[in-house]
């Protein structure tokens, strides 16, 4: 069982819709990440959160580390924010290792 | 550019080939860190240097070995692989004094073994 677990593993919208996407994790952590990466294959660091809630722009991230949950929401998504998008966690125990989830596939359709 | 550099963006090799993958931060960071993308797996880390020094080494087979000349810099040199080795390899960089800050990715390097 991976330590970090998304849903869902793929997503379809309308151009415009709000977008949530959730991961729960079982280990103790010390901060967690949300990542998207492109087609192209690199990867983008968008939130490190260790508590409560952070936004940019029209991406919103919050956690409830009491629950070990968090989830990323977009709004009014647009074609451009097709990508998959990954959560990960740093573990209390393993310094600076991470575990992933496999990822969320979200395509935006125009 | 993220401030990762990794190169080459794609490579073909035989199984019998040797070739080599390389990565460059400028960022100032101290760790460098070889991930292996499989399809439909999550990433798995496969090395890590701190400080030039290899800390962690996550069971990879040896046909995979890494070099990390000064901290700027990491290779992972590949032998004799094998098709199943076939995926994105993406090298990333932090700043580990005092936590664990700015972890930054490379744009990865597309393998596919033959």
């Amino acid at each position: 069982k991976n330590e970090v677990e998304q849903s869902p593993q793929n997503l379809t919208a309308q151009e415009g819709e709000f977008i949530t996407i959730n991961c729960s994790y079982s280990v103790g952590i010390s901060a967690l990440h949300w990542l998207q990466q492109h087609p192209g294959g690199g990867i983008v660091s968008l939130f490190m959160l260790s508590s409560g809630k952070k936004k940019h722009g029209r991406l919103i991230a919050t956690i409830n580390i009491q629950e070990k949950h968090s989830s990323l929401h977009i709004t009014a998504s647009h074609p451009r924010d097709s990508a998959v998008y990954i959560c990960a966690v740093s573990p209390r125990s393993t310094g600076n290792q991470f575990y992933f989830g496999t990822g969320t596939s979200l395509t935006v359709i125009p | 550019e993220t401030g990762v550099t990794q190169t080459p963006r794609h490579l073909v090799m035989g199984m019998t080939n040797k070739k080599s993958l390389k990565c460059e931060q400028h960022l100032g960071h101290n760790a460098m860190y070889w991930y292996k993308q499989s399809a439909k797996k999550p990433l798995e880390l496969m090395f890590v240097y701190n400080f030039k020094e290899q800390t962690e080494n996550n069971s990879v087979p040896s046909r995979f070995s890494p070099e990390c000349p000064n901290s700027s810099h990491l290779f992972l040199h590949l032998h004799t692989l094998q098709p199943e080795d076939s995926a994105l390899y993406l090298c990333a960089s932090s700043q580990t004094e005092g936590g664990n800050y700015g972890y930054t990715f490379g744009s990865g390097t597309r393998l596919t073994v033959v």
